[in-house]
Parts: structure tokens; sequence; C-alpha cells
């Protein structure tokens, strides 16, 4: 079974503050992502990444940036942490595409950030 | 107009009845559509994949792609409470890495 995971639950910070959420995934894929979600928005793609040290901009990219060390390992970091920051983070993975159809994207459990 | 668009709901349906979720998208050039499940409180996890015109059935889950009215659909039959979740649409354009989702419609099976 595919399994991605983050590094909190649940985190509490304040404004000003710099961030940093983990993402792990164990199945080898290429691409990696991150969205925030919020009532009425739907997920949002903040960033993604299709290889190691790769990025491309999301639909929100402000705000944020990414780390992509390692094939496994996607970083989302909050420089300056606001409260429109508040949210659900959620990381997903994928294999790369095929030339006709997109692979599944497998999230994680998220992270529910609250910027005071 | 939004990329991705769903039924706002909620929709509420009775136990063992079949609910039906629409979604429309904008993107002709879409060719990967997925249907995810997400409860409160937990991530979304994939329910079904459909990528050619017609109907594709998991167990008590059908879903039906018309590329040309640029619509997909999910059908939950037999409806358990159990299926009580939010149930969010997915499309992607052909060699596309990226998803882009409906805002989501919320499904509660009455007892």
């Amino acid at each position: 079974d595919v399994k991605v995971t983050q590094s909190s639950r649940y985190l509490v910070k304040r404004t000003g503050e710099k961030v940093f959420l983990e993402c792990v995934q164990d199945m080898d894929h290429e691409n990696m992502f991150w969205y925030r979600q919020d009532p009425g928005l739907g997920l949002r793609l903040i960033y993604f990444s299709y290889d190691v040290k790769m990025k491309e901009k999301g639909d929100i990219p402000e705000g944020y940036s990414v780390s992509r060390e390692k094939k496994e390992r996607f970083s989302l970091i909050l420089e300056s942490a606001s409260t429109n920051q508040t949210s659900m983070y959620l990381c997903a993975s994928s294999f790369a595409s095929g030339v006709t159809s997109t692979d599944t994207q497998y999230f994680g459990p998220g992270t529910r950030l609250t910027v005071l | 107009q939004k990329e991705v668009e769903q039924n706002s709901g909620p929709l509420s349906v009775p136990e063992g009845a079949i609910a039906s979720l629409n979604c429309t998208y904008s993107d002709r050039g879409s060719q990967s559509f997925f249907w995810y499940r997400q409860y409160s409180g937990k991530s979304p996890e994939l329910i079904m994949s459909i990528y050619s015109n017609g109907d594709k059935e998991d167990g008590r889950f059908t879903a039906q792609l018309n590329k040309a009215s640029q619509y997909v659909s999910l059908l939950i039959r037999d409806s358990q409470p159990s299926d009580s979740a939010t149930y969010l649409c997915a499309v992607s354009r052909s060699n596309d890495y990226k998803l882009s989702f409906g805002a989501g419609t919320t499904v509660t099976v009455r007892a």
C-alpha cells in the first residue's frame, strides 16, 4: 500500500514564525504535491515537484516555498507565517504521468496549521 | 467560470437509495478523471478513476464519463451510512501532473 506521511497532524505557530511542513512517501513516486484546503474553496495547489530538486508553482504559491532534496521527501516552508495561512495542508504523491493519462495522487493525513 | 464544478449539496439520501453526484469541467483537453471520498477531518482517498467515455463500475460505485458534454458523474448504489462524506471530483489534462479539484459535494445517508 502507498504510504504518505506528514510530520505533524496539528501545528500552532505565531505570526512571523518560519514554519516547516514535511512529507515523506514510500512508493518511489516521482511527483509530489502540496495543497491547502479551506472550506468552500476546495483543494488548491501550492507547489509541486516532478523530480528531485525540481519544483513548479501551483495556483497559490505566494508566501510559500518548497524543497525536495531527496525523492521521498518534499517540504513546504512558510517563510513568515501569517494568519491567512491558517488552513489544512495536504501532501500528495503520484507516479509520473503517462502520455495519455495522469496517475492517481495519494494523500497524506494532513496538517492542520493554526497561525495566531 | 471554475475549471471543475460540482453540485453544491449537501445531498441527503435514505439508506439503500442511489446517490447521484455530478461534476462538469471547462477544459476540453481533459483526459483523466477521478473521484475521491473525504471523511470529515480526514484526507481524500481515491474511489475511482475513469479515462474513457462510458461507465465504469466498482462494487456499489459507478462512474460515468461523457467528454462531449464535459461531465463526469458518480453513482452510489445501495447507499450506506458509511458513505456519508464529501466527494471530490478531480480532472487533469493528458500528460499533466496536476489535478484540478471541484469544491466537493457533501453526502449524508440517513439510516
